[in-house]
Formats: structure tokens, C-alpha cells, sequence
């Protein structure tokens, strides 16, 4: 059964400091891998986006890992701000043949900043 | 250059109402699929619509039905609605069937009373 499970649910850090989220996938065949941020009742936006070759990605403060032969993912922020107060989904793509993807929803962490 | 739009944002229903729900996609994108997201729960896949036919569903059942115009708008319709169908309806466009990056709308947020 195709899934996605992320840990942890959910996360409280003080501004400035480090996390680390991470995502376990049992989809196949494995196509790529998303992180996306999701702000309270808005919809998601793409973080990072990595295929079967790439072992990690960075946007800004956000570097993304993936390991496609353990099927796991993480997501690090660094010198986290308020403004990373969001839910933060794994999202991984399978295809089917040459023909259309279908995505895969973890059911993301959601992460508060404290200052 | 507009992302992706819904409409309405938000909407108040009663139990065995019909509603529509309305997506217009990234400028350039051919590709439209429909989310049902619970509130505290990762979105979960209604369908996907290219060149204008349903190419793919999720586990949703015949109640939610779609449709997707020649300028790759897409409507959802949801017939006979129940309680549990309250929740955060996004839409997301992309390219070429899916494979490629989808970009979300805001969502529109229906209450079903």
C-alpha cells in the first residue's frame, strides 16, 4: 500500500534554533520527492522538489534530504523565524508508465516558532 | 501572470444540498486535481482532470464528480452533501498530467451544517 508518514506531528522551537521533520514513504515506483509549506487555511506551496538521483536540496533556510534506498526524507530548517509557523507536508509522486503522476500526502508536521 | 484561482473562498451548506466548486489554473498549465483536506489532516486525493476527462481518482465516492473546460478550468461538484464533507477543498494545476510540480490554489473552505 502506497503511504506516506511523517514525524513528528507536531513541533514547538524557540526562534533561532535548528529542526530537523522527517518523512518514511512506501510509494512505488517512486517518481519524486516534494516538501511543501502550508500556512494556516492557505493552500501549499513547494518547498524543494527531489527525483530518485538527487540526495539533497536546498532553498534558502530550508535544505531537503532524500535516501530512495531506506524510502526516508528530511526536511532541516535552519535559524528558524516565526514566519516558518506552518504545517509542513511530504509529498511523493509515483508514476505510472509514460503516463500521469499520482501524489501521495503525508499528513504533515505542524511547526510553531516561539519567540 | 495569476496563479492558481478558486472560488467561492468559503461557503455554508446544509446537509443534502449539492455545491460547485470552481478552479481556474496556472497560466500555461493543462492539468487540474482536486483535494479534500480535513481539518488537522494532510489533503487527500479526490481526481485529476487533463484534456478535459477524469484520468484519475482517489477513494472518494461517485457523490464527487468533476468537470474541466477546453480553457483548463475545472469544476467539482459535490452532490448529497453530508457532515463529514466539511473541509478545505483545494485545487492544484501543473503540466502535462500531474508529473510536474502542482501549484495550489488558496482552497475553498466549506461547512456543511
Amino acid at each position: 500500500k502506497n503511504q506516506v508518514e511523517q514525524s513528528p506531528q507536531s513541533l514547538i522551537i524557540l526562534e533561532g534554533k535548528n529542526c530537523t521533520l522527517q518523512c518514511n514513504y512506501t510509494v512505488s515506483p517512486f517518481s519524486n520527492l516534494r516538501w511543501y509549506k502550508q500556512d494556516t487555511g492557505r493552500g501549499p506551496v513547494s518547498l524543494t522538489i527531489m527525483t530518485f538521483s538527487e540526495n539533497t536540496k536546498s532553498n534558502g533556510r530550508y535544505t531537503a534530504t532524500l535516501d530512495a534506498d531506506t524510502k526516508q526524507s528530511s526536511l532541516h530548517i535552519t535559524a528558524s523565524q516565526l514566519s516558518d509557523s506552518a504545517s509542513y507536508i511530504c509529498v511523493v509522486s509515483a508514476y505510472r508508465g509514460s503516463t500521469l503522476g499520482r501524489l501521495y500526502f503525508g499528513r504533515g508536521t505542524q511547526l510553531t516558532v516561539w519567540p | 501572470d495569476a496563479g492558481v484561482t478558486q472560488s467561492p473562498t468559503h461557503l455554508i451548506k446544509t446537509r443534502g444540498q449539492q455545491v460547485t466548486l470552481r478552479c481556474s489554473p496556472k497560466s500555461g498549465h493543462d492539468t487540474v486535481s482536486w483535494y479534500q483536506q480535513a481539518l488537522g489532516q494532510g489533503p487527500q486525493f479526490i481526481f485529476q482532470y487533463y484534456e478535459e476527462e477524469e484520468r484519475q481518482r482517489g477513494n472518494f465516492p461517485d457523490r464527487f464528480s468533476g468537470h474541466q473546460f477546453p480553457n483548463y478550468s475545472s469544476e467539482l461538484n459535490v452532490n448529497a452533501l453530508l457532515l463529514g464533507d466539511s473541509a478545505l477543498y483545494l485545487c492544484a494545476s501543473s503540466l502535462r498530467g500531474g508529473g510536474e510540480t502542482q501549484y495550489f490554489g488558496p482552497g475553498t473552505r466549506l461547512l456543511v451544517l
